[in-house]
């Protein structure tokens, strides 16, 4: 029944590894997203597709990669992991990239060490 | 200057209280306003889209002011469920929808 779902929920690793956050929405929505939420909570945008098209790619370093196999999926993938890296990662879905009401995901706590 | 600013807080009130947060935005292009809800440790979530001629529902009133590029919420009889952080979410179109984030304001509502 979980309309947007991620996983992990929690991912530990150490400095220089390369892990990847899957997402999958079965609510039938054109658009997701990945966004960051850091220590200060602030949490910022990363990526938006729209049926599997890359729409939006806000200031991120180039080790963050997203892919879209279908437009009910979006994964995150991220290479060279540093310290920096560590915050939660929220995968959202809308209707289409003009829609008002975004659904998240529960979020993926990633921890660089 | 942040493109939209909220006060942290947090406000501490008793129950059935009212309280009034404030959001201010920069991009005078914005379209679309929301407030969202995110309890600790859990994703956010849409509490109210904001319009022009203000809209209520139930105990939350919000409100937009585009002349002064500023939103507002009020909750009114505050119950110890609605202890969260409130997130001003707006919405800037340039050939693709933007979604910018508030830092959100913490409440806590207490018995």
């Amino acid at each position: 029944d979980t309309a947007v779902s991620q996983t992990p929920k929690y991912l530990v690793t150490q400095m220089g590894n390369d892990k990847s956050i899957k997402c999958e929405q079965n609510l039938g929505h054109d658009t997701m997203y990945w966004y960051k939420q850091d220590s200060k909570k602030f949490l910022k945008i990363m990526f938006s597709y729209n049926n599997k098209e890359l729409i939006i790619n806000e200031t991120v370093p180039n080790r963050f990669s997203p892919k879209s196999p279908d437009k009910a999926h979006l994964n995150l993938h991220i290479n060279s992991l540093e310290l920096g890296d560590s915050a939660v990662y929220f995968c959202a879905s809308s209707q289409d990239d003009v829609s008002y009401e975004q659904y998240f995901g529960p979020g993926t706590r990633l921890t660089v060490t | 200057r942040k493109e939209v600013e909220q006060d942290p807080g947090p406000f501490n009130v008793p129950e059935g209280a009212t309280v009034a947060f404030n959001c201010t935005y920069s991009n005078s292009a914005s379209q679309s306003f929301f407030w969202y809800r995110q309890d600790c440790r859990k994703e956010p979530k849409l509490l109210m889209s904001v319009y022009s001629s203000g809209n209520e529902d139930g105990r939350f009133t919000a409100q937009l002011n585009r002349a002064s590029q500023y939103i507002s919420l009020l909750i009114r009889d505050s119950k110890l469920s609605d202890s969260a952080t409130y997130l001003c979410v707006v919405m800037v179109g340039t050939g693709g929808f933007k979604t910018i984030f508030g830092a959100g304001t913490r409440l806590f509502v207490k018995a």
